[in-house]
């Protein structure tokens, strides 16, 4: 089982650019969830699916971001326009029904 | 809603030595309680986990401990060695519900000095 795949692991970028992180969950895992990691908020979550369908985008900042899931191996967030407060680091978690969350290894983003 | 305090923020420890850390929430419906480590540069990894049903659980040189009626659980770890220097996060969530949401402390780093 190679994990839960994010790519890519690190994004440069300038204000106002659009911004997108992939993710590929675990075989089988029919929740996927989207978390910001910063120093000064710790964990967040952002968003979650259940069966490719988002369940809850109440973490989600503001307009600018936005989260997709068109099948069950794979799962985008994008923002646009980038901001220099979106620097972050954006990890990817799976789990099927009743079993402990598996995280990748995250997307360090920073918008200069 | 839940909350979940976590503390020491920062704990530093002889080689050795037991570490332990300690978490509490307010939701008396939670019944789901994992620990989670995070290395430099990776994602959280889980390590242990405990559900309401039992109050003391181990695993090798990591165990953990769970007090419901006072709402508090904790980390212990015993004979530390380098690497387990990282930052530990502890959770909570009612397990039942299958949509369970995990409330996240939040998080110590734990020093091991040689």
């Amino acid at each position: 089982d190679a994990g839960v795949i994010q790519s890519p692991r690190h994004e440069v970028t300038e204000m106002g650019q659009e911004v997108t992180l992939r993710c590929k969950p675990i075989s089988g895992h029919d929740y996927l969830f989207w978390y910001r990691q910063t120093m000064m908020r710790g964990l967040e979550l952002l968003i979650y699916f259940n069966n490719n369908v988002p369940i809850d985008d109440s973490g989600m900042p503001e307009d600018r971001f936005s989260a997709k899931m068109p099948n069950a191996s794979f799962s985008t967030l994008k923002i646009q326009p980038s901001e220099p407060r979106d620097s972050a680091v954006y990890f990817c978690a799976s789990r099927e029904t009743g079993s402990p969350l598996h995280f990748g290894n995250g997307t360090r983003l920073t918008v200069t | 809603g839940e909350n979940v305090e976590q503390h020491p923020s920062t704990l530093s420890v002889q080689e050795g030595d037991s570490a332990v850390i300690k978490c509490t929430y307010s939701d008396s419906a939670s019944n789901y309680f994992p620990w989670y480590k995070q290395e430099l540069g990776k994602g959280p990894q889980l390590i242990i986990d405990i559900r309401s049903n039992v109050g003391e659980k181990k695993d090798q040189r990591i165990a953990v401990t769970l007090n419901k009626t006072a709402k508090h659980f904790s980390l212990h770890i015993t004979e530390t060695q380098p690497e387990d220097s990282a930052v530990y996060f502890c959770a909570a969530s009612p397990w039942g519900d299958s949509n369970y949401q995990l409330i996240w402390g939040a998080g110590t780093k734990l020093i091991i000095k040689p």
